[in-house]
Order: C-alpha cells, then structure tokens, then sequence
C-alpha cells in the first residue's frame, strides 16, 4: 500500500519570509499523481497545487510553488511571501493512476506571524 | 452550483446507534469517498466508488457502509456506532481523470457517546 508522511507536524514562519513544508511517499507505481492540499480553521479542504509524476518541472501556482523529486519520491511545498491567510493545516496526497484512490499524509499545521 | 453538500454538520449518537451521513455533488463526478479525519492521523479512506453501482473499502472499512445507486449521491451508513468513530467525516468526488482534484464537502463532526 501506498504511504505518505509528512515529517513536520507543525511549522511557523513570519510573514513574508518563505517556508517548506516536506512530504515523501511510498510507491512501486512509475505512474502517479501529487497535491498539496489546505485546510484552514474553517474545515474547508482547498486545493493548492498539483503535480503529474512524467513531469519533469516542478508545478507553480503564484506564491506556491514544489520541489518534485522523482526518484528520491519527495514532493515538498514551498511558499514564498507568507501572508496571513496561508495559516492553516496543509495535507499531502498521493493518487494511485489506475485505482483512483488517494492517500493523505497526517498534515503540518502551519502557523504565521505578523 | 452547489459542488458536493454534505448533511448533516454535526451529530451526537449514543453507542450502537445507527444513522446515515448523507452526500450529494452536483458536479456529474464519477468518483466519490468518503474519508474520516482525526487529530494528528490526516485523512483516511473509508469508502469509495468509481461510478454509479460500484464501490470499493479503502484503508478503514469496518463499520461502515456504502451505496452507490445514482451518480450524484454517496451516503455513508453507520450500522452499530461505537465510540472509535468520533471523528469528523468528509465527502469527496472529482472527475474520472487522474489529474482532476478531489472537491470536498464542508464535513461533518460526529460525536459518539
């Protein structure tokens, strides 16, 4: 089966300054999808970024942006210029191609200070 | 547009109650789950299905069922509640390609005594 750990449960950052959050998972599949995903105290699940496991370039989303490293299968989130409203729980998710099931790492609660 | 609704948002059972969480999109998704999140655990799979009369367990089945008759509605059936199942239950659907995003409902927080 499939795993995904997230190695920081909490992490903090002040404002404008950037952060990474970390994310590895556990496959034997060569075809595979990755998101990171936001969960602010709302309980609202936001989707934040996305990347497809053939692409070679990282995906960018304005401020959000990922370091995808294939064969070390880690899949970090970096966001720069940290505001405010970026504080929330962020999720890593790993999607199988061909079963369609995804798997969640257990989050890092990201915390920012004006 | 009104994307995936989940009722209710909060519920309280006593143990070996049984109810029903309801799920509707409306979005024609052909893929559907049901996830249960408790704190410092993220997310895990309880349920899912990939079309109208398929479903299929995910990591944490037991407990739990599932039914998939029409396209837009997913309810999950809690047959004997059990304190174990405190946890806050979401709902999510997205297209059949493997790039789509999972919409996810507002959640719901159960509460079981």
């Amino acid at each position: 089966a499939q795993t995904v750990t997230q190695s920081q449960p909490e992490m903090s950052v002040q404002e404008a300054e950037t952060v990474t959050l970390s994310c590895t998972y556990d496959t034997s599949e060569s075809d595979y999808y990755l998101f990171w995903y936001k969960q602010p105290p709302s309980r609202q699940m936001i989707l934040v970024i996305r990347q497809e496991a053939y692409k070679q370039q990282n995906a960018t989303e304005n401020r959000f942006s990922v370091n995808f490293q294939k064969a070390a299968k880690s899949f970090s989130l970096k966001i720069s210029d940290s505001q405010l409203g970026d504080a929330a729980m962020y999720f890593c998710a790993y999607l199988e191609f061909n079963a369609g099931k995804s798997t969640f790492g257990d989050g890092t609660t990201l915390t920012v200070k004006p | 547009n009104a994307g995936v609704t989940q009722t209710p948002k909060f519920q309280v059972l006593k143990t070996g109650q049984s109810m029903t969480l309801q799920c509707a999109q409306d979005m024609n998704h052909e893929y559907m789950s049901w996830y249960r999140q408790d704190p410092g655990m993220g997310l895990r799979l309880i349920h899912y299905s990939v079309g109208a009369g398929i479903t299929d367990q995910g990591e944490v089945p037991n407990g739990y069922n599932v039914s998939r008759s029409t396209t837009e509605d997913f309810p999950l059936r809690l047959l004997s509640a059990a304190p174990s199942q405190t946890s806050v239950y979401f709902c999510a659907s997205r297209f059949g390609g493997p790039t789509s995003p999972l919409h996810f409902g507002n959640g719901t927080r159960l509460t079981v005594t």
